[in-house]
Protein backbone atom coordinates (compact mmCIF):
# COMPACT_ATOMS: atom_id res chain seq x y z
CA UNK A 1 0.00 0.00 0.00
CA UNK A 2 1.34 3.33 -1.03
CA UNK A 3 1.68 5.65 1.93
CA UNK A 4 0.11 8.72 1.91
CA UNK A 5 2.09 11.86 2.19
CA UNK A 6 1.37 15.15 4.82
CA UNK A 7 2.02 18.61 5.19
CA UNK A 8 3.85 20.01 6.81
CA UNK A 9 6.06 17.76 8.42
CA UNK A 10 6.14 19.86 11.71
CA UNK A 11 4.03 22.27 12.76
CA UNK A 12 5.01 25.05 15.90
CA UNK A 13 2.53 27.92 16.72
CA UNK A 14 0.77 29.36 19.57
CA UNK A 15 -1.63 28.90 22.21
CA UNK A 16 -5.18 30.29 20.81
CA UNK A 17 -3.73 30.00 16.99
CA UNK A 18 -5.29 27.49 14.51
CA UNK A 19 -3.67 24.48 13.12
CA UNK A 20 -4.10 23.44 9.37
CA UNK A 21 -2.17 19.64 8.73
CA UNK A 22 -2.65 18.52 5.28
CA UNK A 23 -3.38 15.19 3.63
CA UNK A 24 -3.01 13.85 0.31
CA UNK A 25 -3.18 10.01 -0.94
CA UNK A 26 -3.18 8.17 -4.33
CA UNK A 27 -6.09 5.96 -4.56
CA UNK A 28 -9.57 5.40 -4.28
CA UNK A 29 -11.17 5.28 -0.64
CA UNK A 30 -13.62 5.08 1.39
CA UNK A 31 -13.19 7.04 4.16
CA UNK A 32 -10.41 9.10 5.62
CA UNK A 33 -9.31 9.07 9.49
CA UNK A 34 -7.78 11.77 11.47
CA UNK A 35 -5.49 10.40 14.41
CA UNK A 36 -3.40 11.93 17.55
CA UNK A 37 -0.66 9.93 19.16
CA UNK A 38 0.62 11.52 21.71
CA UNK A 39 4.82 10.89 22.26
CA UNK A 40 5.74 7.28 22.99
CA UNK A 41 1.16 6.39 23.69
CA UNK A 42 -1.01 4.97 21.27
CA UNK A 43 -3.57 6.66 18.88
CA UNK A 44 -6.72 8.53 19.21
CA UNK A 45 -9.43 8.58 17.44
CA UNK A 46 -10.00 11.97 16.18
CA UNK A 47 -12.99 11.69 13.40
CA UNK A 48 -13.78 9.81 10.40
CA UNK A 49 -15.28 11.65 6.94
CA UNK A 50 -16.59 9.53 4.22
CA UNK A 51 -16.02 9.44 1.00
CA UNK A 52 -19.28 11.31 -0.09
CA UNK A 53 -18.54 13.89 2.31
CA UNK A 54 -16.92 16.94 1.88
CA UNK A 55 -16.98 18.41 5.62
CA UNK A 56 -17.25 17.63 8.91
CA UNK A 57 -17.02 18.99 12.33
CA UNK A 58 -16.04 17.91 15.72
CA UNK A 59 -15.74 20.35 18.35
CA UNK A 60 -12.64 22.56 17.73
CA UNK A 61 -11.94 19.88 14.88
CA UNK A 62 -12.84 20.68 11.10
CA UNK A 63 -12.19 17.98 8.86
CA UNK A 64 -12.79 18.90 4.98
CA UNK A 65 -12.20 15.86 2.25
CA UNK A 66 -11.61 16.88 -1.72
CA UNK A 67 -11.28 13.67 -3.29
CA UNK A 68 -10.79 15.11 -6.89
CA UNK A 69 -7.88 16.06 -5.51
CA UNK A 70 -7.29 13.57 -3.28
CA UNK A 71 -6.58 15.52 -0.12
CA UNK A 72 -7.73 16.27 3.07
CA UNK A 73 -7.03 18.74 6.09
CA UNK A 74 -7.65 18.87 9.69
CA UNK A 75 -8.16 22.00 11.46
CA UNK A 76 -7.60 22.79 14.76
CA UNK A 77 -9.41 26.06 15.99
CA UNK A 78 -7.98 28.20 18.67
CA UNK A 79 -5.24 25.69 19.98
CA UNK A 80 -4.12 24.58 23.08
CA UNK A 81 -0.83 23.52 24.79
CA UNK A 82 -2.82 19.88 25.18
CA UNK A 83 -2.88 19.61 21.17
CA UNK A 84 0.23 19.03 20.89
CA UNK A 85 0.91 15.40 19.33
CA UNK A 86 1.70 13.78 15.94
CA UNK A 87 -1.52 13.55 13.70
CA UNK A 88 -1.84 11.18 11.16
CA UNK A 89 -4.00 10.99 8.75
CA UNK A 90 -5.34 7.48 7.64
CA UNK A 91 -7.59 5.99 4.76
CA UNK A 92 -9.23 2.63 3.44
CA UNK A 93 -9.16 1.80 0.21
CA UNK A 94 -12.26 0.64 -2.05
CA UNK A 95 -13.61 -2.59 -0.04
CA UNK A 96 -11.11 -3.01 2.30
CA UNK A 97 -10.65 -2.19 5.93
CA UNK A 98 -6.94 -1.88 6.36
CA UNK A 99 -5.87 1.52 7.10
CA UNK A 100 -2.39 3.20 5.07
CA UNK A 101 -1.38 6.24 6.53
CA UNK A 102 0.46 9.39 6.45
CA UNK A 103 3.64 10.04 7.37
CA UNK A 104 2.08 11.98 9.61
CA UNK A 105 2.21 16.04 11.02
CA UNK A 106 4.14 16.71 14.47
CA UNK A 107 2.38 19.52 16.22
CA UNK A 108 3.51 21.69 19.06
CA UNK A 109 1.31 24.53 20.83
CA UNK A 110 3.80 26.75 22.84
CA UNK A 111 2.11 28.19 25.65
CA UNK B 1 -16.48 2.68 21.67
CA UNK B 2 -15.00 -0.31 21.34
CA UNK B 3 -11.84 -1.18 23.49
CA UNK B 4 -8.38 -2.97 22.58
CA UNK B 5 -6.18 -3.92 25.01
CA UNK B 6 -2.59 -5.06 24.43
CA UNK B 7 -0.13 -6.79 26.33
CA UNK B 8 2.67 -6.21 27.17
CA UNK B 9 2.49 -2.43 27.13
CA UNK B 10 6.79 -2.49 27.01
CA UNK B 11 9.28 -5.62 26.93
CA UNK B 12 12.78 -5.70 27.23
CA UNK B 13 14.52 -8.83 25.85
CA UNK B 14 17.98 -10.57 25.03
CA UNK B 15 18.71 -10.42 21.33
CA UNK B 16 18.01 -14.10 20.44
CA UNK B 17 14.76 -14.64 22.57
CA UNK B 18 11.45 -14.76 20.92
CA UNK B 19 8.50 -11.94 22.49
CA UNK B 20 4.83 -12.45 22.38
CA UNK B 21 2.52 -9.65 21.95
CA UNK B 22 -1.12 -9.96 22.76
CA UNK B 23 -3.83 -7.69 21.19
CA UNK B 24 -7.54 -8.03 22.92
CA UNK B 25 -10.78 -6.74 21.95
CA UNK B 26 -12.24 -6.60 25.23
CA UNK B 27 -16.21 -5.28 24.41
CA UNK B 28 -16.63 -6.92 21.04
CA UNK B 29 -15.44 -9.81 18.44
CA UNK B 30 -12.64 -8.71 16.14
CA UNK B 31 -12.56 -11.17 12.96
CA UNK B 32 -9.73 -9.30 11.93
CA UNK B 33 -7.56 -7.29 13.37
CA UNK B 34 -4.41 -5.72 11.90
CA UNK B 35 -0.89 -5.60 13.37
CA UNK B 36 1.43 -1.95 12.72
CA UNK B 37 4.92 -1.46 13.80
CA UNK B 38 5.97 1.79 13.99
CA UNK B 39 9.96 3.43 14.19
CA UNK B 40 10.89 5.93 16.43
CA UNK B 41 9.65 9.58 14.63
CA UNK B 42 7.89 7.40 11.48
CA UNK B 43 4.36 6.88 10.92
CA UNK B 44 2.86 3.57 11.27
CA UNK B 45 3.31 0.49 9.20
CA UNK B 46 0.91 -2.33 8.34
CA UNK B 47 2.51 -5.24 9.11
CA UNK B 48 -0.02 -8.10 8.67
CA UNK B 49 -3.66 -8.64 8.82
CA UNK B 50 -4.89 -11.08 11.64
CA UNK B 51 -7.77 -13.25 10.62
CA UNK B 52 -9.61 -15.88 12.86
CA UNK B 53 -9.80 -19.33 11.15
CA UNK B 54 -6.92 -18.65 8.77
CA UNK B 55 -3.95 -17.87 7.93
CA UNK B 56 -2.63 -14.03 8.39
CA UNK B 57 -2.10 -12.13 5.44
CA UNK B 58 1.66 -10.44 5.25
CA UNK B 59 2.84 -7.23 3.59
CA UNK B 60 5.40 -7.51 1.61
CA UNK B 61 8.56 -6.99 3.16
CA UNK B 62 7.45 -8.84 6.10
CA UNK B 63 8.83 -12.04 7.04
CA UNK B 64 6.28 -14.13 8.04
CA UNK B 65 8.33 -16.77 9.60
CA UNK B 66 9.93 -14.28 12.09
CA UNK B 67 6.25 -12.28 12.94
CA UNK B 68 4.02 -15.09 13.54
CA UNK B 69 0.55 -14.51 13.83
CA UNK B 70 -1.95 -16.52 15.85
CA UNK B 71 -6.05 -15.25 15.92
CA UNK B 72 -6.90 -17.82 18.48
CA UNK B 73 -10.54 -16.28 19.12
CA UNK B 74 -12.94 -14.10 17.99
CA UNK B 75 -11.28 -11.55 20.45
CA UNK B 76 -8.14 -11.92 20.52
CA UNK B 77 -4.78 -12.08 18.27
CA UNK B 78 -1.18 -12.82 18.99
CA UNK B 79 2.14 -11.62 17.52
CA UNK B 80 5.35 -13.37 18.29
CA UNK B 81 8.75 -11.63 16.95
CA UNK B 82 10.82 -14.80 16.83
CA UNK B 83 14.75 -14.80 17.28
CA UNK B 84 14.64 -10.84 17.93
CA UNK B 85 16.95 -8.60 17.12
CA UNK B 86 18.00 -4.85 17.76
CA UNK B 87 16.47 -4.26 14.47
CA UNK B 88 13.45 -5.13 15.61
CA UNK B 89 12.81 -2.87 18.45
CA UNK B 90 10.12 -0.75 17.52
CA UNK B 91 6.52 0.26 18.53
CA UNK B 92 3.80 -3.08 17.98
CA UNK B 93 0.24 -1.27 17.69
CA UNK B 94 -2.82 -3.67 16.54
CA UNK B 95 -6.01 -2.24 15.23
CA UNK B 96 -9.68 -3.71 14.88
CA UNK B 97 -12.11 -2.79 12.97
CA UNK B 98 -15.59 -2.73 15.04
CA UNK B 99 -18.30 -4.33 12.89
CA UNK B 100 -21.37 -3.54 14.98
CA UNK B 101 -22.68 -1.32 12.18
CA UNK B 102 -22.61 -3.87 9.95
CA UNK B 103 -19.94 -4.66 7.48
CA UNK B 104 -20.03 -1.80 5.64
CA UNK B 105 -16.46 -0.16 4.82
CA UNK B 106 -17.46 3.42 4.41
CA UNK B 107 -18.63 3.34 8.39
CA UNK B 108 -15.65 1.70 9.43
CA UNK B 109 -13.90 2.78 12.18
CA UNK B 110 -10.58 0.92 13.79
CA UNK B 111 -9.90 1.09 17.29
CA UNK B 112 -6.15 0.59 18.57
CA UNK B 113 -4.37 -0.88 21.18
CA UNK B 114 -1.83 1.19 23.17
CA UNK B 115 0.70 -0.02 21.71
CA UNK B 116 3.95 -2.52 23.07
CA UNK B 117 7.46 -0.93 23.28
CA UNK B 118 9.71 -3.62 22.26
CA UNK B 119 13.43 -2.49 22.96
CA UNK B 120 15.99 -6.13 22.08
CA UNK B 121 19.34 -5.65 23.23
Amino acid sequence: SQQGEEDPQALSIQEGENATMNCSYKTSINNLQWYRQNSGRGLVHLILIRSNEREKHSGRLRVTLDTSKKSSSLLITASRAADTASYFCAYSGAGSYQLTFGKGTKLSVIP
Amino acid sequence: GAVVSQHPSWVICKSGTSVKIECRSLDFQATTMFWYRQFPKQSLMLMATSNEGSKATYEQGVEKDKFLINHASLTLSTLTVTSAHPEDSSFYICSAPNFGQGAVFSYNEQFFGPGTRLTVL
